[in-house]
């Protein structure tokens, strides 16, 4: 079955450490995106990335780094830059062209 | 700029009651879309409508239906005779025509109680 597999399901990290977070798509989607949900806060845009090779600065990107070098994944990696990282991540991809997202189940990161 | 608004933090009702929750976007395109996302206690969104600025019609679907309004800028959602498996978050996003950017509400909180 087509979807978006997030993994893991829960990441701890240490003080100083960075942790990637994965998430792979077998949809043939072009566009991926990555959101942070902290409580009552909603979804807020870390990254997206529209076509291989290329992505953009969300809302909240400083303290994360993404890279896109296939299709079918687009990890994201939290820098010890990023002092509050403890929130759930969700991944998500699309066709474009206004079309729905597709959304993974989630990683929540948490720190020790 | 893009803004989704969903005013109500948190709902409980009593299950077989009608419920809505109101949804009230910001956007200075004439092309966009409107989507509502459920987000049940195991994390994951599922998409549950979407409706583009140029078809005003409301939808039913089952014990779902949706107002969708261009005069007020609202995009609101009911469901009819509510159930226990009702319970989740349920986010209001918009898109617009184009950027392949989606701008989400903070999402409202619903509690359908037996």
């Amino acid at each position: 079955d087509g979807g978006i597999t997030q993994s893991p399901k829960y990441l701890f990290r240490k003080e100083g450490q960075n942790v990637t977070l994965s998430c792979e798509q077998n949809l043939n989607h072009d566009a991926m995106y990555w959101y942070r949900q902290d409580p009552g806060q909603g979804l807020r845009l870390i990254y997206y990335s529209q076509i291989v090779n290329d992505f953009q600065k969300g809302d909240i990107a400083e303290g994360y780094s993404v890279s896109r070098e296939k299709k079918e994944s687009f990890p994201l990696t939290v820098t010890s830059a990023q002092k509050n990282p403890t929130a759930f991540y969700l991944c998500a991809s699309s066709t474009g062209g206004g079309e729905k997202l597709f959304f993974g189940s989630g990683t929540q990161l948490s720190v020790l | 700029a893009q803004k989704v608004t969903q005013a109500q933090t948190e709902i409980s009702v009593v299950e077989k009651e009608d419920v809505t929750l109101d949804c009230v976007y910001e956007t200075r395109d004439t092309t966009y879309y409107l989507f509502w996302y459920k987000q049940p206690p195991s994390g994951e969104l599922v998409f549950l409508i979407r409706r583009n600025s140029f078809d005003e019609q409301n939808e039913i679907s089952g014990r779902y239906s949706w107002n969708f309004q261009k005069s007020t800028s609202s995009f609101n959602f009911t469901i009819t005779a509510s159930q226990v498996v009702d319970s989740a978050v349920y986010f209001c996003a918009l898109r617009s025509y184009n950027f392949n950017k989606f701008y989400f509400g903070s999402g409202t909180k619903l509690n359908v109680k037996p």
